[in-house]
């Protein structure tokens, strides 16, 4: 098992281009995430996916952003201007299986090691 | 406002010595709690789960303890080794609030000296 795989490892931009980070899923799983982290907001959800529908994107700052899953085995998220302040590291994350208010929820998510994304 | 909060100093402990890792959270009705481990550079990766009628699990020399009613999970790592040095989160799930979404806390360091 290969785990979740990101690329690239890390991003360096100038203000104003567009980002495309991508990310393959542990195979088999059903639900992806995206993540950013940064020192100080902590792991923020941005968006997830379900069976490559996206289900929930409340997270998403703002219209610069948006992510695809054209398949099973690929995702995507774009930021298109990027600016100083989405620096940060973006993780995926996938599972089998969604977090649910049930007493057989609770699916641990696998994450990949990130995308360090500097926007200068 | 809803709030996961774990201890934001880094907790520096001796070899050998039991690690306590608090995660308190108010104004969420969970399902569950998951604790992570995330090492520099690394993305986090999951240790345990504890559900809501669940007081206590372990796994080899770790123990998590969930009380609903003070709204808190403990988390202990028992003879603690060098290696354990990383940076530990814990995650709310489930409840009408957040839906489905796993949200994390800000995360522990922990730092165990030789």
């Amino acid at each position: 098992d290969a785990g979740v795989i990101q690329s690239p490892r890390h991003e360096v931009t100038e203000m104003g281009q567009e980002v495309t980070l991508r990310c393959k899923p542990i195979s088999g799983h059903d639900y992806l995430f995206w993540y950013r982290q940064t020192m100080m907001r902590g792991l923020e959800l941005l968006i997830y996916f379900n069976n490559n529908v996206p289900i929930d994107d409340s997270g998403m700052p703002e219209d610069r952003f948006s992510a695809k899953m054209p398949n099973a085995s690929f995702s995507t998220l774009k930021i298109q201007p990027s600016e100083p302040r989405d620096s940060a590291v973006y993780f995926c994350a996938s599972s089998r299986g969604l977090p649910q208010r049930s007493r057989q929820g609770g699916s641990p998510l696998h994450f990949g090691n990130g995308t360090r994304l500097t926007v200068t | 406002s809803q709030k996961i909060e774990q201890n934001s100093e880094a907790l520096n402990i001796q070899e050998g010595k039991t690690a306590t890792l608090t995660c308190n959270y108010t104004n969420y009705s969970p399902a569950y709690l998951q604790w992570y481990r995330q090492d520099p550079g690394r993305g986090p990766v999951f240790l345990l789960l504890i559900r809501e009628n669940e007081k206590e699990k372990r796994k080899e020399r770790l123990k998590v303890t969930f009380d609903t009613t003070l709204k808190q999970s403990l988390f202990h790592i028992t003879a603690s080794q060098p290696a354990d040095s990383a940076t530990y989160l814990c995650a709310l799930a489930g409840g009408s609030e957040y839906g489905n979404k796993l949200v994390f806390g800000a995360g522990t360091i922990l730092r165990v000296k030789s």
